[in-house]
C-alpha cells in the first residue's frame, strides 16, 4: 500500500556518480511498473516503465531493473547531475485495475 | 497532444471555508481522472478516481468530495476546510487502460494552505 505518512528517505550523491534508487513492491500480481520524477513544487513526471516480462530496460542515462522473485525494482541513473535532484517514486499496476499504487518515494540530492 | 490544466496554483483559505479545485484535460476522450494529495515531504495519497462521467471512487473517507460533471473535468470540493486539509493537490489523467498511455500524466498541482 501507500506509505504516505512516512518521511521520505534521502540519497545524497556527488555529481558524476551513479545513483541507485530502490523500491520494494508488495503485490505479486503487479505486472507493470513506472518510475516518476517529481521536482520541487511540480507534479511527478514519467521517466521510464517496465513490464513484468522484462527484467531490464534502458533509457537515456537511466536503467530500470525488475526482480520479480523478491518483488524489487530499482532505478539506476548514470553520471548523476544536479538537475537530477528530485523525489523519485516507483508505481505499480495490475492488469485490469485503473489505479497505480505508488511507493513511498526517495529524495535524491546531488551536490556539485 | 494531450494537456492537463489544474488551477489555482496556490490557495490560502481559512478554516471552515469551502473549497473548489478544478482540473481539465484536453486532447483525449473518456480519460480516467485522479485526485492525489501530498503532504510536505511525504508520499502520494490517492483521494478519488473516476472512470467516467458521474462515476467517482473514494479511496479515503475524509472532508473532501469529488465530482465529474463533464468527460474531461474533475472537481475536488469541500464544504468546510480543516487545518489537516493543507497539502499539495495533484490531478492526473490516464487512458482507460492505464499502461496504454504510460501511466498517469499529472497536472502542475495546487498548493493549499488552510489557516
Amino acid at each position: 500500500g501507500e506509505s504516505v505518512g512516512l518521511h521520505l528517505p534521502t540519497l545524497s550523491v556527488q555529481e558524476g556518480d551513479n545513483s541507485i534508487i530502490n523500491c520494494a513492491y508488495s503485490n505479486s500480481a503487479s505486472d507493470y511498473f513506472i518510475w516518476y520524477k517529481q521536482e520541487s513544487g511540480k507534479g511527478p513526471q514519467f521517466i521510464i516503465d517496465i513490464r513484468s516480462n522484462m527484467d531490464k530496460r534502458q533509457g537515456q542515462r537511466v536503467t530500470v531493473l525488475l526482480n520479480k522473485t523478491v518483488k524489487h525494482l530499482s532505478l539506476q541513473i548514470a553520471a548523476t547531475q544536479p538537475g537530477d535532484s528530485a523525489v523519485y517514486f516507483c508505481a505499480e499496476n495490475t492488469m485490469g485495475y485503473s489505479t497505480l499504487t505508488f511507493g513511498k518515494g526517495t529524495m535524491l540530492l546531488v551536490s556539485p | 497532444s494531450q494537456t492537463i490544466h489544474q488551477w489555482p496554483a496556490t490557495l490560502v483559505q481559512p478554516v471552515g471555508s469551502p473549497l473548489s479545485l478544478e482540473c481539465t484535460v484536453e486532447g483525449t476522450s473518456n480519460p480516467n481522472l485522479y485526485w492525489y494529495r501530498q503532504a510536505a515531504g511525504r508520499g502520494l495519497q490517492l483521494l478519488f478516481y473516476s472512470v467516467g462521467i458521474g462515476q467517482i471512487s473514494s479511496e479515503v473517507p475524509q472532508n473532501l468530495s469529488a465530482s465529474r460533471p463533464q468527460d474531461r473535468q474533475f472537481i475536488l470540493s469541500s464544504k468546510k476546510l480543516l487545518l489537516s486539509d493543507s497539502g499539495f493537490y495533484l490531478c492526473a489523467w490516464s487512458r482507460i487502460e492505464v499502461r496504454a498511455g504510460l501511466g498517469y500524466t499529472f497536472g502542475s498541482g495546487t498548493r493549499l494552505t488552510v489557516v
